[in-house]
């Protein structure tokens, strides 16, 4: 079956620094790949996705590519903000009937100023 | 901004009992999803409902648990009779149409089961 294996938080970084949270995956087929995040008391947003190999999916200074072969979908800031303290969730679709979402384990940023 | 809206925000509840918890998807999404989440494991999927069918369900949907869509804004999860394992917080989820991409998530429920 399909499966996403993030790095374990906590991450602790001081503002400005770069962020990088590795993600990779096993899946059948070619999946469509996520990343999502979860500030405190709220759902979960997505931040960014890729639907294919070589694709850079980018957002809110936050970028990924996704790498076919070597399955991963690392996520990276050049220059992380206090506000952007948060879990982040890597996630991939197959696509198949029902198009559910494969959740990583989560990784919990905070940023100190 | 549309949005997915979950209620409650919190409900706790005795072994045993019923719950319902209720989602109102954006207005012109056609698919839905449940997700749920332990604390402190991961997101993991329920179940997807089109066009008034259960569409997939994973291993943990069994038959405790049942999706409708009563009218046509709300979706519903209920929980015939609930376990001290079934406290976790419940996401709703949809989507415009089945390619994979950008199901938008409500806040959740946080469900307490005592």
């Amino acid at each position: 079956g399909n499966s996403v294996t993030q790095m374990e938080g906590p991450v602790t970084l001081s503002e400005e620094a770069f962020l990088t949270i590795n993600c990779t995956y096993t899946a059948t087929g070619y999946p469509s790949l996520f990343w999502y995040v979860q500030y405190p008391g709220e759902g979960l947003q997505l931040l960014l996705k890729a639907t294919k190999a070589d694709d850079k999916g980018s957002n809110k200074g936050f970028e990924a590519t996704y790498r076919k072969e070597t399955t991963s979908f690392h996520l990276e800031k050049g220059s992380v903000q206090v506000s952007d303290s948060a879990v982040y969730f890597c996630a991939l679709s197959d696509g198949a009937a029902g198009n559910k979402l494969t959740f990583g384990g989560g990784t919990r940023v905070l940023v100190k100023p | 901004e549309p949005e997915v809206t979950q209620t409650p925000s919190h409900q706790v509840t005795q072994m045993g009992q019923e719950v319902i918890l209720r989602c109102v998807p954006i207005s012109n999404h056609l698919y839905f999803y449940w997700y749920r989440q332990i604390l402190g494991q991961k997101v993991e999927f329920l179940v997807s409902f089109y066009n008034n069918e259960i569409s997939e369900k994973s291993e943990i949907f069994d038959d405790q648990f049942s999706v409708e869509r009563p009218d046509g804004s709300n979706f519903t999860l209920k929980i015939r009779s609930t376990k001290l394992e079934d406290s976790a917080m419940y996401f709703c989820a949809s989507s415009v149409d089945n390619s994979p991409y950008e199901q938008y998530f409500g806040p959740g429920t946080r469900l307490t089961v005592t």
